[in-house]
């Protein structure tokens, strides 16, 4: 089975900080994104990659950043968090070729922003 | 722009069928996709729908019409564990999934 771990199930952090998200899949899969998930408002796209070292904004990038330096790793950067990204952020990776795009998630990371 | 309408919650009672439409506004089509969320969950593939028609999968059937830019999830004989949210989803013409707001199913015994 397709695993993705997510870094933290919930994390607190104050405004300004600068916090890391950490993504892991171990199904050697090509494509990774990063979505957040807010209530009413579905799944919003921040960030995706398709190889190792690219990246690629969604539909909300700004006010973050993506780091994958391997191809089992995509990590979602918060520069200066601020309340507004109190949010679920939810981490998929994706082989190429698969059905319909079919996307496998991890369990999620619930991030409040004080 | 780009937009996937689903009704915002749906209830129905255990043992019947239930129907959770969706209908989509987007540059370029490449197929409709349906995710179950559990509460606290992950959300999980059901089903994908490249061409229209009915694609079935033990209780669950999932069906297309691109030319009404439409399609449902249909749940058949439901069962407490069948309470979830539901989404679907599009492929769109940047090949990334556009996803709806979700449909919170809630099963009444």
């Amino acid at each position: 089975d397709v695993k993705v771990t997510q870094s933290s199930r919930y994390l607190v952090k104050r405004t300004g900080e600068k916090v890391f998200l950490e993504c892991v899949q171990d199904m050697d899969h090509e494509n990774m994104f990063w979505y957040r998930q807010d209530p009413g408002l579905g799944l919003r796209l921040i960030y995706f990659s398709y190889d190792v070292k690219m990246k690629e904004k969604g539909d909300i990038p700004e006010g973050y950043s993506v780091s994958r330096e391997k191809k089992e790793r995509f990590s979602l950067i918060l520069e200066s968090a601020s309340t507004n990204q109190t949010s679920m952020y939810l981490c998929a990776s994706r082989p190429n070729g698969g059905l319909g795009e079919t996307q496998y998630f991890g369990p999620g990371t619930r991030l409040l922003v004080l | 722009g780009q937009s996937l309408e689903q009704p915002s919650e749906v209830t129905a009672v255990e043992g019947a069928i239930v129907q959770i439409n969706c209908t989509y506004q987007t540059s370029g089509f490449y197929g409709l996709s349906w995710y179950q969320q559990h509460d606290g969950g992950a959300p999980t593939f059901l089903s994908y729908n490249g061409l229209d028609g009915l694609e079935e999968t033990g209780r669950f059937s999932s069906f297309l019409s691109r030319s009404d830019s439409y399609g449902y999830l249909l749940l058949q004989e439901l069962q407490m564990k069948d309470s979830a949210s539901y989404f679907c989803a599009v492929r769109g013409s940047n090949y990334q999934l556009i996803w709806g707001a979700g449909t919170k199913l809630i099963i009444k015994p």
